[in-house]
């Protein structure tokens, strides 16, 4: 079955830093990802997403790029925010017929000043 | 922005005790689903729910579960004689077309259900 694999936090980086989560994922055909950002005490909010190979998804300086000959979607931010801390999940949806979300397990971002 | 709006935010019951998470989708969406999140764990699927009835659950949505959109507006989860592993967030997410189409989904900032 589709499953989604996360590098384990927590990540912890100093305001400016480079950021690189790393997502892994195993499925058949072409799954859409996403990665999807859990503030705390909120919800999940889907941050960007990619729908076939070689896409790149960008939001809020954030970037990850479809690598369907590394089946990977690497997070990346050139400069973190303390604002950034958060959980990050990256996810895959197949498409074809009906396909849940598979959430992979969360990695958690710690941004000091 | 539209939003999927989920109450309460946090539910205390007590063990063997039924209880009823509300959603209310964003109004022409179509699809509605529910996902839980044990503490420190993976986010998973539990049910999708198209045209007042259940299009798929997964293994975890046994006879204790249940959904329901009593009104047109609301979509409910109900939990008959919660357990301790019940405890966990419990996302509401709807979307305008099966799988989430091309805008995917949009979750609730969830319900934190803990049982005593």
């Amino acid at each position: 079955g589709n499953s989604v694999t996360q590098m384990e936090g927590p990540v912890t980086l100093s305001e400016e830093a480079f950021l690189t989560i790393n997502c892994t994922y195993t499925a058949t055909g072409y799954p859409s990802l996403f990665w999807y950002v859990q503030y705390p005490g909120e919800g999940l909010q889907l941050l960007l997403k990619a729908t076939k190979a070689d896409d790149k998804g960008s939001n809020k300086g954030f970037e990850a790029t479809y690598r369907k000959e590394t089946t990977s979607f690497h997070l990346e931010k050139g400069s973190v925010q303390v604002s950034d801390s958060a959980v990050y999940f990256c996810a895959l949806k197949g498409n074809t017929g009906f396909q849940k979300l598979v959430f992979g397990t969360g990695t958690r971002l710690l941004v000091s000043p | 922005e539209p939003e999927v709006t989920q109450t309460p935010s946090h539910q205390v019951t007590q063990m063997g005790q039924e209880v009823i998470l509300r959603c209310v989708p964003i109004s022409n969406h179509l699809y509605f689903y529910w996902y839980r999140q044990i503490l420190g764990q993976k986010v998973e699927f539990l049910v999708s729910f198209y045209n007042n009835e259940i299009s798929e659950k997964s293994e975890i949505f046994d006879d204790q579960f249940s959904v329901e959109r009593p009104d047109g507006s609301n979509f409910t989860l109900k939990i008959r004689s919660t357990k301790l592993e019940d405890s966990a967030m419990y996302f509401c997410a709807s979307s305008e077309a099966r799988s989430g189409g091309s805008h995917g989904y949009t979750f609730g900032s969830g319900t934190r259900l803990t049982v005593v």
